[in-house]
């Protein structure tokens, strides 16, 4: 049973427009929110993180929404670039989990000049 | 430039093989992990370890095991390879405290067992 979910296996938006990208999770200990960015033929990076404290977490054109009654979480780029496209992975973790980091499955995004 | 290496990119293994993949890291990261890569699943916890000599369980351990004899290097082994087993394997490390905002991944290894 996939703890982290991202339902949209892809998502093609226009550049300059927003791009929204959704990811659900079923644990309710998980505290700690991350997305990380992978290009092909490379290892996926850092992006942006969220402590469940917060609802809101805003890097440049990156913010990270989260919803903990309804246990979902948006990744917002605006506006986006052809250099967005890539496929984002939502993880979750908690305090408890000797750090480790539960993924979802990924959402390829792509960006049309 | 700080970096996780994955000695392969590719790998094409016959079933039944012992196959090693080999991380390295040049950041003196305590902690060290492997994941496998796989279309609609995401990324899999496989292993990680704290330190030397210490390993831990991740969520899909079977068929594999690890070796960590020094801090810098964390060894995937696969006893006996199987196809199912095909898949991209990523390793990656941090430091303990950055709570894996900080996970470093290598490129990955593209491992086909035929």
């Amino acid at each position: 049973d996939q703890q982290v979910k991202q339902n949209s296996p892809s998502l093609s938006v226009q550049e300059g427009r927003i791009s929204i990208l959704n990811c659900d999770y079923t644990n309710s200990m998980f505290d700690y929110f991350l997305w990380y960015k992978k290009y092909p033929a490379e290892g996926p990076t850092f992006l942006i993180s969220i402590s469940s404290i917060k609802d809101k977490n805003e890097d440049g054109r990156f913010t990270v929404f989260l919803n903990k009654s309804a246990k979902h979480l948006s990744l917002h780029i605006v506006p986006s670039q052809p250099g967005d496209s890539a496929v984002y992975f939502c993880a979750a973790t908690s305090s408890g989990s000797a750090r480790q980091l539960t993924f979802g499955s990924g959402t390829q995004l792509t960006v049309l000049p | 430039d700080v970096k996780v290496t994955q000695s392969s990119r590719y790998l094409v293994k016959r079933t039944g093989e012992k196959v090693f993949l080999e991380c390295v890291q040049d950041m003196d990261h305590e902690n060290m992990f492997w994941y496998r890569q796989d279309p609609g699943l995401g990324l899999r916890l496989i292993y990680f370890s704290y330190d030397v000599k210490m390993k831990e369980k991740g969520d899909i351990p079977e068929g594999y095991s690890v070796s960590r004899e020094k801090k810098e290097r964390f060894s995937l082994i696969l006893e006996s390879a199987s196809t199912n087993q095909t898949s991209m394997y990523l390793c990656a490390s941090s430091f303990p405290k950055d709570r894996n905002e900080k996970l470093l991944f290598g490129s990955g290894t593209q491992l086909s067992v035929l």
